[in-house]
């Protein structure tokens, strides 16, 4: 099957760095990639849709400043936490469609918590 | 607007018994409707899509357009079957973006 892989699993930062975290697809090529964030035992919310080579499609209410999403390239969008504060602390997922298969199926990465001290 | 509402935060259930996750949506058009699994220390994963009418690990799912509905069904629970299951909303298979529910803890007792 598609695997979606990110980097790194977890990480710990100081309040006011920055974190990158990246998304990988590792067999297929993906136009499009999603991030999602996942709070302790509640839903995905969806932040926003990355796209190759042009901007980063924000949901409401995710401040893209806060938030860079870059898609340089058909296997890697990275999503970088800036002047991270504890509230940022949580888990972020991505996912991508392969555009080989017509399913509508998404393939999620194993995700990558971020703590925030 | 897109929402999708799983009621039961936790379901727990005996082995053998059968199990209804319950999901309702709501969205204007003709949704296409998923249910994504998530085993312990696993990632999110495909359990099936409404649109295919498959039964995939003896798990069905009816979408019921008059109810706005997509209720996972298993006649017989097994305790591996024992994870968090999302109910997710796509406007099309497209654009590949879901929309997810609150998600719902199955515990499956001995």
């Amino acid at each position: 099957g598609a695997v979606v892989s990110q980097h790194p699993s977890w990480v710990i930062c100081k309040s006011g760095t920055s974190v990158k975290i990246e998304c990988r697809s590792l067999d297929f090529q993906a136009t499009t990639m999603f991030w999602y964030r996942q709070f302790p035992k509640q839903s995905l919310m969806l932040m926003a849709t990355s796209n190759e080579g042009s901007k980063a499609t924000y949901e409401q209410g995710v401040e893209k400043d806060k938030f860079l999403i870059n898609h340089a390239s058909l296997t890697l969008s990275t999503l970088t936490v800036t002047s991270a504060h504890p509230e940022d602390s949580s888990f972020y997922i991505c996912s991508a469609r392969d555009p080989g298969r017509n399913t509508g199926e998404l393939f999620f990465g194993e995700g990558s918590r971020l703590t925030v001290l | 607007a897109q929402r999708v509402t799983q009621p039961e935060k936790l379901l727990s259930v005996f082995k053998g018994a059968p199990v209804e996750l319950k999901c309702n949506y709501s969205y204007s058009g003709s949704p296409e409707l998923f249910w994504y699994v998530q085993y312990s220390r696993q990632r999110l994963q495909l359990l099936l899509r409404h649109i295919s009418r498959e039964s995939i690990k003896g798990f069905t799912a009816d979408l019921n357009k008059g109810e706005t509905s997509f209720h996972l069904k298993k006649p017989f629970a097994q305790e591996e079957d024992s994870a968090m299951y999302y109910c997710a909303l796509s406007r099309s298979s497209n654009t590949g973006k879901l929309i997810f529910g609150q998600g719902t803890t199955l515990q499956v007792k001995p």
